[in-house]
């Protein structure tokens, strides 16, 4: 079976400061990845995705997220965070086979004036 | 870009009525989704439906159903509304392709009295 864990459900950052949102999974075999965000009242809106290119996957708005199969990780980075940086995000996983994709419990940045 | 859309943010309904949640997605996807939304759970997948007519239960269908007699539309009913499916839903629809991203709407804010 496959899960996603995102270490922290709450994280707060100081506006300029490194942005690091942990997510692990379990799998058996290479997955898909994917990194989502939420800004409050609106649907969640695709950041980056790993589909087994490049370990480095670079997204939208500055973040970034590094695929390490040994560790079995995709954690979010942005080296300066900004205010409207401020959201849910959720880590997500899918499989070579079947459609469903698994979440993990999301995590609310919160960046700091 | 895709769009999807959900026929209503906010909805306000009573124990027992039955409630419909409608979802259009305009990019001729294959697969449709609908996930229920609750703090510090994530997202859980209710059903799923990758062609016209078809459907698959996802983690938490108990309590639900859903219709597809369109490619374009999925809709979620509450046979019977209950106070603990207050929730956020959200709706998304993706390519058939495994890898490919799930596209969302912005969610229908369900509050059930």
């Amino acid at each position: 079976a496959q899960s996603v864990t995102q270490l922290g459900s709450h994280v707060s950052v100081s506006e300029g400061a490194l942005v690091l949102l942990r997510c692990n999974y379990s799998s058996s075999v290479p997955p898909y990845l994917f990194w989502y965000v939420q800004y409050p009242n609106q649907g969640l809106q695709l950041l980056l995705k790993y589909t087994s290119a490049a370990t480095l996957v670079k997204g939208i708005n500055g973040f970034e997220a590094e695929f390490k199969k040994s560790e079995t990780s995709f954690h979010l980075t942005k080296p300066s965070a900004h205010m409207r940086d401020a959201a849910e995000y959720f880590c997500a996983v899918t499989m070579n086979t079947g459609n469903q994709f698994y979440f993990g419990t999301g995590t609310s940045l919160t960046v700091i004036p | 870009d895709v769009k999807v859309t959900q026929s209503s943010r906010y909805l306000v309904k009573r124990t027992g009525e039955k409630v419909f949640l409608e979802c259009v997605q305009d990019m001729d996807h294959e697969n449709m989704f609908w996930y229920r939304q609750d703090p510090g759970l994530g997202l859980r997948l209710i059903y799923f439906s990758y062609d016209v007519k078809m459907k698959e239960k996802g983690d938490i269908p108990e309590g639900y159903s859903v219709s597809r007699e369109k490619k374009e539309r999925f809709s979620l009913i509450l046979e019977s509304a209950s106070t603990n499916q207050t929730s956020m839903y959200l709706c998304a629809s993706s390519p058939l392709a495994r890898q490919e991203t799930q596209y969302f709407g912005p969610g229908t804010r369900l509050l059930v009295l």
